[in-house]
């Protein structure tokens, strides 16, 4: 089944202390994107990847990092967290970030940061 | 500014009864348009996009949206609704950015459908 899948599904954590969100995607998508949710405001883009090792800012990147060593894994970054990033998070995958095509979207993380 | 602007929070419908969630855009160059639905603890699910062509597009589950180009407007349709489509609805839009382009989204709206 094609999907995108992120772990965890849920997270508490405390200030500080470092985490990495995983997301995988099995459809040999070129473009990838993590974003996050916040009432009010839809969906804000934090980093993108165009393909393997091409990694680039959003709108809202601060506090957070990513990297892209496989095409099928882009993992999110929170070297230390902060209340303010309390949130939910989606990680999406296109087949191309040029062209037109639709992003799928994983299941999301909620992060509470304490 | 590239933007999407959903201008209703909520919206209300009958079930049976027709339904419309608005939304309207800013963009350089030629708009490319999309609808996505959130169900409850679940991911964004693509319903339609607008690329060229015609106006009046089809997606999942029975919905429609028309593009309206002197509107600059893509409202989402469908003549019937389910109770079971109450769900929070987005719209986007693809911007271009520097070397790469961006689906920038609204802000989105619940749709509640009562029996």
């Amino acid at each position: 089944e094609a999907q995108v899948t992120q772990n965890p599904r849920y997270l508490i954590t405390v200030t500080g202390k470092k985490l990495t969100v995983t997301c995988s995607q099995n459809m040999n998508h070129e473009y990838m994107s993590w974003y996050r949710q916040d009432p009010g405001l839809g969906l804000r883009q934090i980093y993108y990847s165009m393909n393997v090792e091409v990694t680039d800012k959003g709108d809202v990147p601060e506090g957070y990092k990513v990297s892209r060593k496989e095409k099928r894994n882009f993992p999110l970054i929170l070297e230390s967290p902060s209340p303010n990033q309390t949130s939910l998070y989606f990680c999406a995958s296109s087949l191309s970030g040029v062209t037109p095509h639709e992003q799928y979207f994983g299941p999301g993380t909620r992060l509470t940061v304490t | 500014a590239q933007s999407v602007a959903q201008p209703e929070d909520q919206v209300n419908v009958a079930e049976g009864n027709p339904l419309t969630v608005k939304c309207t855009y800013s963009v350089s160059g030629n708009p490319y348009l999309f609808w996505y639905v959130q169900y409850p603890n679940r991911g964004l699910q693509f319903l339609l996009k607008y690329i060229t062509g015609d106006n009046l597009v089809k997606g999942s589950y029975g919905f429609e949206a028309e593009f309206n180009k002197s509107q600059t407007s893509f409202h989402l349709k469908k003549p019937s609704a389910l109770v079971s489509d109450s769900a929070l609805y987005f719209c986007a839009v693809r911007a271009r950015m520097d070397s790469s382009y961006k689906l920038i989204f609204g802000s989105g709206t619940r749709l509640l459908v009562r029996p």
